[in-house]
């Protein structure tokens, strides 16, 4: 069974501060998928990041970094220098190996206030 | 030009009625998804298409009725709905409906149903 766990459901902070969203997974695949989407006020999944399970590096893209550890099931994401266009709601997802679905976790509502 | 496109955005009906969602994909993909988000739920994966042959149903009600007449449309025709259908119902497509493929999702319809 796959699962995804974002303990997280709403976070507020000020702009400028950093801000970390928990993402944490079940699988028993050793081959599976992990990413992040992000969804404004639009609607619209934004599509940020993926990552495979044997691909433990660390990744910075501008202001978000993401950090995988494959120890902990975890695969956390954080905003450096939060801004109020980063408020959305952020998913994390996992993917299985075979005909296997897209799991999403329930999301974490991040507010920046200006 | 926006990957993946969904109309109407929003949607009121009545349980008695009958209409359509529809789908557009400018990305060449092969593969395309219906969604549904309701609120405090995970989002959860209705139907997958891959190469207009569907692939997965998952346990959907039959009032809800999906339509892949090519790789770039997907449609989902509602009838006889109850309010609890109430949601937003995201498309996505992704190249193949492969573990390494990545899904981009289309702004959302936003379902009412009365």
């Amino acid at each position: 069974a796959q699962k995804v766990t974002q303990a997280q459901t709403e976070i507020s902070v000020v702009e400028k501060e950093d801000v970390t969203l928990d993402c944490v997974y079940e699988t028993r695949d050793t081959t599976y998928y992990l990413f992040w989407y992000k969804q404004p006020p639009s609607g619209e999944l934004v599509f940020l990041i993926r990552r495979n399970s044997f691909d433990e590096q660390n990744e910075i893209s501008g202001r978000y970094s993401w950090n995988f550890q494959k120890s902990t099931s975890s695969f956390n994401f954080t905003i450096t220098a939060s801004q109020v266009v980063d408020s959305a709601v952020y998913f994390c997802a996992l993917r299985n190996s075979g005909n296997t679905p897209l799991v999403f976790g329930k999301g974490t509502r991040l507010s920046v206030i200006a | 030009e926006t990957g993946v496109t969904q109309t109407p955005r929003h949607l009121v009906m009545g349980m008695t009625n009958k209409k359509s969602l529809k789908c557009e994909q400018h990305l060449g993909h092969n593969a395309m998804y219906w969604y549904k988000q309701s609120a405090k739920k995970p989002l959860e994966l209705m139907f997958v298409y891959s190469l207009e042959e569907r692939v997965e149903n998952n346990s959907v009600p039959s009032r809800f009725s999906p339509e892949c007449p090519n790789s770039s449309h997907l449609f989902l025709h509602l009838h006889t709905l109850q309010p609890e259908d109430s949601a937003l119902y995201l498309c996505a497509s992704s190249q193949d409906a492969e573990l390494t493929d990545t899904q981009y999702f289309g702004p959302g319809t936003r379902l009412t149903v009365l």
